[in-house]
């Protein structure tokens, strides 16, 4: 059964936002939220995790509400370099990642 | 600091053969993690060491693989014999702390993969 559900693709021209929501419905209390990114022919990189609230850091933004059912990756201004596919998922401490099929984000010049 | 690496970067071997892959964590990482992804599939998890320890495994195929971290550091998946349906790519991935402290999840730290093909 998949922890969270994202859509399946996305595209967006250079330098706007971009928003990719998550649901997770069945969130634990202890579960954190963490969002990779992969290009092809490399593993998928960390890009940024939040427990609630608002995280930022210097590539995104994640948005989760006070019910921490859904969280939104934020993504300003992209760029062609931006073209992957992007992981959300939902973890805790030191136990293994549960991927879904993600989502391909298409960034369009 | 180096991040995690993996070798090698491409194995094609015929069916029956044996395929030992090899991953170097970030060193001092306590936890090391193998994943793969066969076939456009998504990515799914095979076993996580603690140290030498295997802390779960339950995600390894069958008793064809077989993985090890000798002394804690790097470690190796052995794929013995092979057989068609284990091509894909192998992901490793070592994250720092064992023990789960509060508030603390640790990032898992990927290593670019190694694609297996077998003939």
């Amino acid at each position: 059964l998949a922890k969270t559900t994202q859509p399946i693709s996305m595209d967006s021209y250079e330098g706007q936002e971009v928003n990719i929501t998550c649901s997770h419905n069945n969130i634990a209390t202890n579960d954190y939220i963490t969002w990779y990114q992969q290009f092809p022919s490399q593993g998928p990189r960390f890009i940024i995790q939040g427990y609630k609230t608002k995280v930022t850091n210097e590539v995104a933004s994640l948005f989760i509400p006070a019910d921490r059912k859904s969280s939104t990756l934020s993504l300003p201004r992209v760029s062609l370099s931006d073209t992957a596919v992007y992981y959300c998922l939902l973890n805790f401490g030191n136990e293994k990642l549960t991927f879904g099929t993600g989502t391909r984000l298409t960034i369009i010049p | 600091e180096a991040g995690v690496t993996q070798f090698p970067s491409h194995s094609v071997i015929e069916k029956g053969q044996t395929v030992t892959l090899r991953c170097d964590p970030i060193s001092g990482h306590d936890n090391l993690y193998w994943y793969r992804r066969v076939m456009g599939k998504e990515i799914k998890f095979l076993l996580h060491f603690v140290k030498e320890s295997k802390q779960d495994e339950s995600g390894m195929p069958n008793n064809r693989f077989l993985a090890e971290r000798t002394g804690g550091t790097y470690s190796t998946l052995k794929v013995q014999p092979a057989e068609l349906e284990d091509s894909g790519v192998y992901f490793c991935a070592s994250s720092p702390r064992w023990g789960s402290l509060a508030g603390i999840t640790d990032t898992q730290y990927f290593g670019p993969g190694t694609r297996l093909t077998v003939l």
